[in-house]
């Protein structure tokens, strides 16, 4: 069965480098969620798109940003990265209210 | 605003026990709750998913419970295997949509072979 595609699995970036990280939810799911993991942490929820619409906005900084595109995917924006945005980052897909299908983790380091 | 916590955070059973897991939330009125297992650095695997008007959920050897007018819920492993090492972490729906989940800080749990 086709599963949650996150795209790159690790990326290395320097301070106040932006990064661009990818999802692409399974198909025929409507609703895809972004979720920060930080060491040792649970995940915290950022935001969240309905039929490419933003449904839910959690502790997202100013700095990131977030879309789904008219194919589904969608792409999670990071700007003027800073040391504490190191994490592991979750896209989760599913039908709205119903179980939600987690991603492999993009795991990005700020140097 | 709705509080998960996972007790204990660690746990260390023998090969061949079974086990349960506690989940406890603050707010009752839940949608759902989903059961994930956590391997470290690695992505989450749902194992069980209930909804609110359910009281359990069984798949293979984990059942799930869930009570909750008391805020509960339970994951219950059965004749536990090294391969059940793992975080076990609960997460609950509050609305529909709303559509974040709220993880607890999870359970460690190490199977000793």
């Amino acid at each position: 069965a086709a599963g949650v595609i996150q795209s790159p699995r690790h990326l290395i970036k320097e301070k106040r480098e932006t990064a661009t990280l990818k999802c692409y939810p399974i198909p025929r799911h409507d609703t895809v969620y972004w979720y920060q993991q930080g060491p040792g942490q649970d995940p915290q929820f950022l935001i969240s798109f309905y039929e490419k619409m933003q449904s839910d906005k959690g502790s997202i900084p100013d700095r990131f940003s977030a879309q789904q595109f008219s194919d589904y995917h969608s792409e999670l924006n990071m700007s003027s990265l800073e040391l504490g945005d190191s994490a592991l980052y979750f896209c989760a897909s599913g039908l709205a209210g119903a179980e939600q299908y987690f991603g492999p983790g993009t795991r990005l380091t700020v140097t | 605003k709705q509080e998960v916590t996972q007790i204990p955070a660690a746990l260390s059973v023998p090969e061949g026990e079974n086990l349960v897991l506690n989940c406890s939330f603050t707010d009752s009125a839940i949608y759902n709750l989903q059961w994930f297992r956590q391997d470290p650095g690695k992505g989450l695997t749902s194992l069980l998913l209930i909804q609110s008007s359910q009281r359990e959920q069984t798949s293979g050897r984990l059942n799930a419970s869930l009570d909750k007018s008391s805020g509960r819920s339970t994951l219950y492993i059965a004749a536990s295997q090294p391969g059940d090492s793992a975080t076990y972490l609960c997460a609950v729906l509050s609305n529909f949509g709303n559509e974040k989940l709220t993880f607890g800080t999870g359970t460690r749990l190490t199977i000793i072979p």
